[in-house]
């Protein structure tokens, strides 16, 4: 069975800044990697989905994240933060292909 | 509009009664999906369901019934609420099992 880590439940960045968000999971098998974006009052957006053919994934809004098996990490970072990036974050395994495990989720916070 | 949509959008009810959570998709899609939001939890899964009357249990299924008659609906009944089902619960489709999951907006569920 796998399972999802998100370390750091809260994340404050300065408007401009770099945001790194830290993924961490255990699979027995080479996993589908997702992470996910909520807006207050809304349901999830697929940000982006490794699929294991290529190691860096760019997803949309300018965020982008590596798949490292050998850590079992797929951190999302974006260069450059903006307003509109606050948000919760939430990276989530399928070792299926459908049945997905999330982790406990990232609440971004932009500051001006 | 094409999309997915779960009504109610809030819920208030008591212990010992009946609710059901409706979800309607019309892409056509195969796979839905419940899951309950809870603080510190992430998303969990309820159920899920492959494709019309064919339906199988996720991670926290205890307390819930499904039912998958038409491939584009697919209703959750808590058939005695608990207070320990208070959550913000998602319903979610995809095309295939390989495709990313569209989440509707949510049902805020209070039960006192």
């Amino acid at each position: 069975a796998q399972s999802v880590t998100q370390l750091g439940s809260h994340v404050s960045v300065s408007e401009g800044a770099l945001v790194l968000l830290r993924c961490n999971y255990s699979s027995s098998v080479p996993p589908y990697l997702f992470w996910y974006v909520q807006y207050p009052n809304q349901g999830l957006q697929l940000l982006l989905k490794y699929t294991s053919a290529a190691t860096l994934v760019k997803g949309i809004n300018g965020f982008e994240a590596e798949f490292k098996k050998s850590e079992t990490s797929f951190h999302l970072t974006k260069p450059s933060a903006h307003m509109s990036d606050a948000a919760e974050y939430f990276c989530a395994v399928s070792e299926d292909d459908y049945k997905l495990s999330f982790g406990a989720g990232t609440t971004v916070t932009v500051r001006a | 509009d094409a999309g997915i949509t779960q009504s109610p959008r809030y819920k208030i009810t008591e212990t010992g009664r009946q609710v059901t959570l409706m979800c309607h998709q019309t892409w056509s899609h195969s796979y839905m999906f419940w899951y309950r939001q809870d603080l510190g939890h992430g998303l969990r899964l309820i159920y899920y369901s492959a494709a019309a009357d064919i339906t199988d249990k996720g991670e926290v299924p205890d307390g819930y019934v499904v039912s998958r008659s038409k491939t584009e609906n697919f209703p959750l009944t808590l058939e005695s609420a608990t207070r320990s089902q208070t959550s913000v619960y998602f319903c979610a489709s995809s095309h295939r099992g390989d495709q990313p999951q569209h989440f509707g907006d949510g049902t805020r569920l209070s039960i006192l």
